[in-house]
């Protein structure tokens, strides 16, 4: 079945300690991308990739790190998370961009940060 | 910062009839615009989309009305249904970016 698959699930955490969230998809595309989703602010991008090797940062990416060393794999970490961390993650993908193709997401992340 | 306004917050709709959302954006650069479904507990599902050079967009009972002149867009979902209740984000991309509205919770009466 395509897919994208996030673990894990759940996650509370206390401030400060480093946590990675990860995010696998096995449909070969090109695009992954995390998203944030608040209350009120609908999604925010944090980061994305083009390619293996290729990231750049989208609205919120300040306190996330991300890399892309294989194609399907595309985690995010949290090198010091604090309390204003605490949201529901998204990652997703699309063959080769979200303007030309359906972008697919995984079932989410919530993380608390205590 | 770029941004996408999307009303209402919340809309209740009864059996049979006509669910209205509407957004604006600001950057006339972006040149893809979706709509997402999220049902509790799952990740947003690819709707609906339409592109800035077509003005109507229909599938089944789902539309988009856009209008390039006053930078707006909206979804209509006709004979609205029980499970058609969900969360409703519009969405516009340019390139690799995506900017999403705040979202609208949609619950249809039976």
């Amino acid at each position: 079945e395509a897919q994208v698959t996030q673990n894990p699930r759940y996650l509370i955490t206390v401030t400060g300690k480093k946590l990675t969230v990860t995010c696998s998809q096995n449909m070969n595309h090109e695009y992954m991308s995390w998203y944030r989703q608040d209350p009120g602010l609908g999604l925010r991008q944090i980061y994305y990739s083009m390619n293996v090797e290729v990231t750049d940062k989208g609205d919120v990416p300040e306190g996330y790190k991300v890399s892309r060393k294989e194609k399907r794999n595309f985690p995010l970490i949290l090198e010091s998370p604090s309390p204003n961390q605490t949201s529901l993650y998204f990652c997703a993908s699309s063959l080769t961009s979200p303007s030309t193709d359906t972008q697919y997401f995984g079932p989410g992340t919530r993380l608390t940060v205590l | 910062q770029q941004q996408v306004k999307q009303s209402p917050q919340s809309l209740i709709v009864q059996k049979g009839g006509i669910s209205i959302i509407n957004c604006a954006y600001e950057n006339t650069a972006f040149d893809y615009f979706p709509w997402y479904q999220q049902f509790p507990g799952k990740g947003p599902a690819l709707l609906i989309a339409i592109r800035p050079d077509v003005s109507e967009k229909k599938e089944g009972r789902f539309t988009i009305s856009f209008n390039k002149s006053a930078k707006q867009f909206s979804l209509h979902i006709m004979d609205s249904q029980p499970g058609d209740s969900a969360t409703y984000f519009c969405a516009a991309t340019r390139g690799f970016k995506t900017i999403f509205g705040a979202g609208t919770r949609l619950f249809v009466k039976a």
